[in-house]
């Protein structure tokens, strides 16, 4: 089955700083790439999402990038606020009716 | 946006009882709907994945008997946690799907403890 690896599991920017959050995959029919934002005790929030046809995607201060030759993509988050601080996932998925295989997650705390 | 419901939000129940989580989808119809199990400081793990009118689909390792899944209509899947133990705590988290798309929605999540 699939693998998702997610480094690093911590991370502490300084506020306005970037962040960069990278994850690998295994499956080579993966096509699916969604990030996903959680606070503590809620649900995960779609951020950002690419799909295998495209190599990046920017949305505001979010961007993701992927490398389908290498099994890698990464999250990029500029200029970030205090309010960027919580636990992000990344995961690969494929047709409608596959589940999502998550990352372990990172833990960004954006210190004022 | 799409919007999907979790009901109840917490739940507290003694050992050996059986909890019945509901997942709606409130503004689309969702074919498949999928369960996660997320422990504290971990990643979410999936379950099973929940298909409208067949047998839900489990992971390796998720008992299909403790954990009775039910998709009876394109907006409703529950997931039934038979005979409850403390083990079985945790954030119990469903997602639904656009069938057009590969997007999958969360619900609020159910936070179970078994004493």
């Amino acid at each position: 089955g699939e693998n998702v690896e997610q480094h690093p599991s911590t991370l502490s920017v300084q506020e306005g700083d970037s962040a960069v959050i990278k994850c690998t995959y295994s499956d080579s029919a993966s096509n699916y790439f969604p990030w996903y934002k959680q606070e503590l005790g809620k649900r995960p929030q779609l951020i950002i999402d690419i799909r295998s046809n495209v190599g990046e995607k920017k949305d505001q201060r979010i961007a993701v990038t992927l490398n389908k030759t290498a099994k890698h993509f990464s999250l990029h988050i500029t200029e970030t606020q205090p309010e960027d601080s919580a636990v992000y996932f990344c995961a690969s998925g494929g047709t409608g009716r596959r589940a999502l295989t998550f990352g372990s997650g990172t833990r960004l705390q954006v210190q004022p | 946006g799409a919007v999907v419901s979790q009901h109840p939000s917490r739940v507290i129940c003694k050992s050996g009882t059986s909890v019945k989580i509901e997942c709606r989808s409130l503004d689309f119809q969702a074919t498949t709907m999928f369960w996660y199990r997320q422990f504290p400081k971990q990643s979410l793990m999936l379950m099973a994945t929940s298909n409208e009118g067949s047998k839900a689909t489990y992971e390796q390792g998720v008992e299909k008997d403790k954990f009775l899944i039910n998709h009876a209509s394109l907006t409703l899947s529950t997931l039934t946690v038979t005979s409850a133990h403390p083990e079985d705590s945790s954030f119990y988290i469903c997602s639904a799907s656009l069938a057009a798309t590969d997007t999958q929605y969360f619900g609020p999540g159910t936070r179970l403890t078994v004493l």
